[in-house]
């Protein structure tokens, strides 16, 4: 059975930084795509960051451009997502989720999605 | 970065009765490489995550109904659901994954009448 488990949101202050860690289970990250999808309140999802299968190659959003970093530890087979400079904008409920198609690549469309962790930016 | 944008954003159907809700890019999401269009469909329920339901613009995903069923190309999309039941009251979204940034539409959010 997939699961896909994040940890790490809380609320933080403007400017301040945050690491999301996603524990997946049931499948390889080697194996799937992987992105961060977030949501805040009232409004659709927003894709954030992804991962290809083998690793080899990482894309942003331009709001996540040059402030959040994805990452993952193959031997834990877990996906991070390191958010710095953080502002309001960013407060919304983030989203693990894993590529709907078995490559070294990324197909980037998403068949299991995590819980959901709420990500507050506030004073 | 490609545009999504969903028609209408609300909608209310009658148990039993046809729903249609319609997604339009603003560039093609068709690879003429393999003729396969780079859309996908979501279910959100309150309080739950986006649930697929639909890749390639009409592969259903396993365990969907078959009451939903995906269509069109290139631009112009659809998603329709054959016979409403109470359990489809949710909001709708298009995502294209031909190109990054990947993009959601605004979402339909369907109510029973």
């Amino acid at each position: 059975e997939v699961r896909l488990v994040v940890s790490g949101g809380g609320l933080v202050e403007p400017g301040g930084s945050l690491r999301l860690s996603c524990s997946a289970s049931g499948f390889s990250l080697t194996n799937y795509g992987t992105s961060w999808v977030r949501q805040a309140p009232g409004k659709g999802p927003e894709w954030v960051a992804g991962m290809s299968g083998g690793g080899g190659s990482r894309y942003y959003a331009d709001s996540a451009k040059g402030r959040f970093v994805i990452s993952r530890d193959n031997s834990k087979n877990t996906l991070f997502l390191q958010m710095s400079s953080l502002t309001v904008e960013d407060t919304a409920v983030y989203y693990c989720v894993k590529d709907g198609l078995k490559s070294s690549g990324s197909s980037l469309y998403f068949d299991y999605w995590g819980q959901g962790m709420p990500v507050t930016v506030s004073s | 970065d490609i545009v999504m944008t969903q028609s209408p954003d609300s909608l209310a159907v009658s148990l039993g009765e046809r729903a249609t809700i319609n997604c339009k890019s603003s560039q093609s999401v068709l690879y003429s490489s393999n003729n396969r269009n780079y859309l996908a469909w979501y279910q959100q329920k309150l309080g739950q995550p986006p649930k697929l339901l639909i890749y390639w613009a009409s592969t259903r995903e396993s365990g969907v109904p078959d009451r939903f069923s995906g269509s069109g190309s290139g631009t112009d999309f659809a998603l329709t659901i054959s016979s409403l039941q109470a359990e489809d009251l949710a909001v709708y979204y298009c995502q294209q994954y031909y190109t990054t940034p990947i993009t959601f539409g605004q979402g339909t959010r369907l109510e029973i009448k």
